[in-house]
């Protein structure tokens, strides 16, 4: 099974509210990735978690805000996000943070600012 | 120069025909290449993985490797219109750590009927 799952599959929030995304694999996988894409562009890396603990952030805002609270889950918290980050939010899993391993995404959240 | 080339598109080919879809890379250490493809509104989901040189087939799709000219492809032979999506190629270095991996811009592809 190499299925990632993510909730909700769309999600429309104003500026001043707070969600969460949520994004869960069963694949025993010890490394997770949240991704933004936009129309037209390729995935761009947010964040990475390497066994539970924040390994990469691409210099991202402070209103995203992840959280891995366990291996096979991982959320991403937002607050006070602005219009342009409307985009395709994208999880991903794979085994290790190694160069040799697939990374496998799930469907993704379309996230709509208001 | 992006570390990884790929012409947008799009591309339309008739149902039946053979599709080349290509990459250029610029960064020696890349070792690992793979080919995504991704319907619209979806996730990308992982289609074929190569290492170092040399090609890889599975069912209808091969992936190729010459990493003397630093060029990857992606073959698919008779083509559907379950074909139609965006593909994606993406590259990793060995000593790339963290996982990242580096995108192609992605071709969109329509196989008509």
């Amino acid at each position: 099974d190499t299925e990632v799952t993510q909730t909700p599959k769309h999600l429309v929030m104003g500026m001043t509210n707070k969600k969460s995304l949520k994004c869960e694999q069963h694949m025993g996988h010890r490394a997770m990735y949240w991704y933004k894409q936009k129309a037209k562009k390729p995935p761009e890396l947010m964040f990475v978690y390497s066994y539970e603990k924040l390994s990469i952030n691409e210099s991202v805002p402070s209103r995203f805000s992840p959280e891995c609270p366990n291996s096979s889950l991982l959320n991403l918290h937002l607050h006070a996000l602005q219009p342009e980050d409307s985009a395709l939010y994208l999880c991903a899993s794979s085994h290790g943070i190694g160069s040799y391993n697939e990374q496998f995404f799930g469907p993704g959240t379309r996230l709509t600012v208001l | 120069q992006k570390e990884v080339e790929q012409d947008p598109g799009p591309l339309s080919v008739p149902e039946g025909a053979i599709v080349s879809l290509n990459c250029t890379y610029s960064n020696s250490a890349f070792q690992y290449f793979m080919w995504y493809r991704q319907y619209s509104r979806k996730g990308p989901e992982l289609l074929m993985y190569t290492y170092s040189s040399g090609n890889k087939e599975d069912g209808r799709f091969t992936a190729q490797v010459d990493k003397s000219s630093k060029y990857i492809s992606l073959f698919i032979r008779d083509s559907q219109p379950s074909d139609s999506a965006t593909y994606l190629c993406a590259s990793r270095g060995v000593y790339n750590q963290g996982g990242k991996l580096i995108f192609g811009q992605g071709t969109e592809l329509s196989v008509k009927p």
